[in-house]
C-alpha cells in the first residue's frame, strides 16, 4: 500500500468539529482514500472513502485536496464516543486484499 | 442490521495447544479477512478468502491455517500455540467485486481475545 502520514494524537472539545489530517503524497491516480477508526479493543469501523471528490455520509465528511496528496476527515460535532484511533488507508484495488493499518491518530474528545 | 459474528469471544489456551476461531460474515458477503492485534499494536492482516478461495496473504505464521466454507463462514486454526499468539483476532467481511478491481469497505466483528498461558 502507498504510505500515509498522520499525527499521532489530537485533542478536540466535545461538540466542536474534529479535523483529522492525512498526507498521502505518493498516492496513484486510481487509489481511493479510506478512513477507519477503532474504539478501544473493538473491531475497526469503516467511516468513509473517496477518490477525488469530497464525500459526506452520516458519520463524517472527507475533503481531498485537488492534487490528492492529502485529505482531511471531519467529524462535525464530536462526542465523547468519538474518542478512538483513526486510520487513513490507501488499500490496493482488486477486491479481497487485506488492509495495512499504519500508525493512526489517537483522537481524544475532551468534555 | 446483521453484523459479523465471531466465536468464541474469549479463549484461554496453554502453550503448544491448538485453537479454532470461527467467523460468520454479514449475509451475502463473499469475502472474509482475518487480522491479529497484539497488545498496544495496530491490527495486522493475516489472510483473506474470496468465494472460498484464498485471495491475499499477509503475515500469517505457518502454524496457522484458515479456510472458508460453502456457507461462507471461515475458521482460523492455530496450532502449537505460543505466548506471543496472545492477541485480539478480528474477522472482517466484505462484498467484493473482483472483476471491477475495486476495493470495498470491510466490516469487522467484535473479535476473539485469545490468551495463551
Amino acid at each position: 500500500d502507498a504510505k500515509t502520514t498522520q499525527p499521532p494524537s489530537m485533542d478536540c472539545a466535545e461538540g466542536r468539529a474534529a479535523n483529522l489530517p492525512c498526507n498521502h503524497s505518493t498516492i496513484s491516480g486510481n487509489e481511493y482514500v479510506y478512513w477507519y477508526r477503532q474504539i478501544h479493543s473493538q473491531g475497526p469501523q469503516y467511516i468513509i472513502h473517496g477518490l477525488k471528490n469530497n464525500e459526506t455520509n452520516e458519520m463524517a465528511s472527507l475533503i481531498i485536496t485537488e492534487d490528492r496528496k492529502s485529505s482531511t476527515l471531519i467529524l462535525p460535532h464530536a462526542t465523547l464516543r468519538d474518542t478512538a484511533v483513526y486510520y487513513c488507508l490507501l488499500p490496493p484495488g482488486g477486491g479481497a486484499d487485506g488492509l495495512t493499518f499504519g500508525k493512526g491518530t489517537h483522537l481524544i474528545i475532551q468534555p | 442490521a446483521a453484523g459479523v459474528i465471531q466465536s468464541p469471544r474469549h479463549l484461554i489456551k496453554e502453550k503448544r495447544e491448538t485453537a479454532t476461531l470461527k467467523c460468520y460474515p454479514i449475509p451475502r458477503h463473499d469475502t472474509v479477512y482475518w487480522y491479529q492485534q497484539g497488545p498496544g499494536q495496530d491490527p495486522q492482516f493475516l489472510i483473506s478468502f474470496y468465494e472460498k478461495m484464498q485471495s491475499d496473504k499477509g503475515s500469517i505464521p505457518d502454524r496457522f491455517s484458515a479456510q472458508q466454507f460453502s456457507d461462507y463462514h471461515s475458521e482460523l486454526n492455530m496450532s502449537s500455540l505460543e505466548l506471543g499468539d496472545s492477541a485480539l483476532y478480528f474477522c472482517a467481511s466484505s462484498l467484493t467485486s473482483i472483476a471491477a478491481g475495486e476495493t470495498y469497505e470491510q466490516y469487522f466483528g467484535p473479535g476473539t481475545r485469545l490468551t495463551v498461558t
